[in-house]
């Protein structure tokens, strides 16, 4: 069975420093990585996706995450935080490639960025 | 495109009645999602359909919950009786399963509140 685990439900960045979110995954199979964005009042919407090929993947907004197989993590980074970051950011894994499988999305991280 | 559309946004409803939740997926995707999202509970994989067939409902937590959907472009997610526990936000998303990468495009979501 997969699952998700995100280490901190809150963190707190200054504007301009680095954001770091974490996010380790258990999969039976090479999986399929994401995170989402979730702002306030708003559904989730695609950051950045790690299916296969290049392992430093580069999203929208700065972001970026790399998948690290034998940590079995899929951290989320920003060298440089800004105001409009704060929101709530979710990792998710799948199975992959062959045929569709359900995402199983962690609890969540609220990422509060302080002026 | 529009995008996953739902409807209503908002819904105030009195314990007992009958709630009925709308979802439009995008065109062209073969499968819908519908999620639950609390503080307590984060967010839950309620049911999800291919080619309008549910393939899974274990997360739909009662009898009281019912989806359908009727055609490849609609959905409605009922709840007949509603409790006060019920309330939450109620998510849509779709995807396309043979791009094989199972990103998924969400919904703004349904803020549902029973009195």
């Amino acid at each position: 069975a997969q699952s998700v685990t995100q280490l901190g439900s809150h963190v707190s960045v200054s504007e301009g420093a680095l954001v770091l979110l974490r996010c380790n995954y258990s999969s039976s199979v090479p999986p399929y990585l994401f995170w989402y964005v979730q702002y306030p009042n708003q559904g989730l919407q695609l950051l950045l996706k790690y299916t296969t090929g290049a392992t430093l993947v580069k999203g929208i907004n700065g972001f970026e995450a790399e998948f690290k197989k034998s940590e079995t993590s899929f951290h989320l980074t920003k060298p440089s935080a800004h105001m409009s970051d704060a929101a709530e950011y979710f990792c998710a894994v799948s199975r992959g490639p062959t045929s569709y499988d359900k995402v199983i999305f962690g609890p969540g991280t609220s990422l509060s960025v302080i002026p | 495109d529009a995008g996953v559309i739902q409807s209503p946004r908002h819904e105030v409803t009195e314990m007992g009645q009958e709630v009925t939740l709308r979802c439009k997926p995008i065109s062209g995707h073969d499968y819908l999602f519908w999620y639950r999202q609390t503080m307590m509970r984060g967010l839950e994989l309620l049911i999800y359909f291919n080619n309008n067939v549910p393939i899974d409902d274990s997360g739909m937590p009662e009898d009281r919950f019912s989806a359908k959907m009727p055609n490849a472009s609609f959905s409605t997610l009922k709840i007949q009786p509603s409790e006060p526990r019920d309330s939450a936000v109620y998510f849509c998303a779709s995807t396309q399963g043979g791009q094989g990468d199972n990103e998924q495009f969400f919904g703004p979501g349904t803020r549902l509140t029973v009195l």
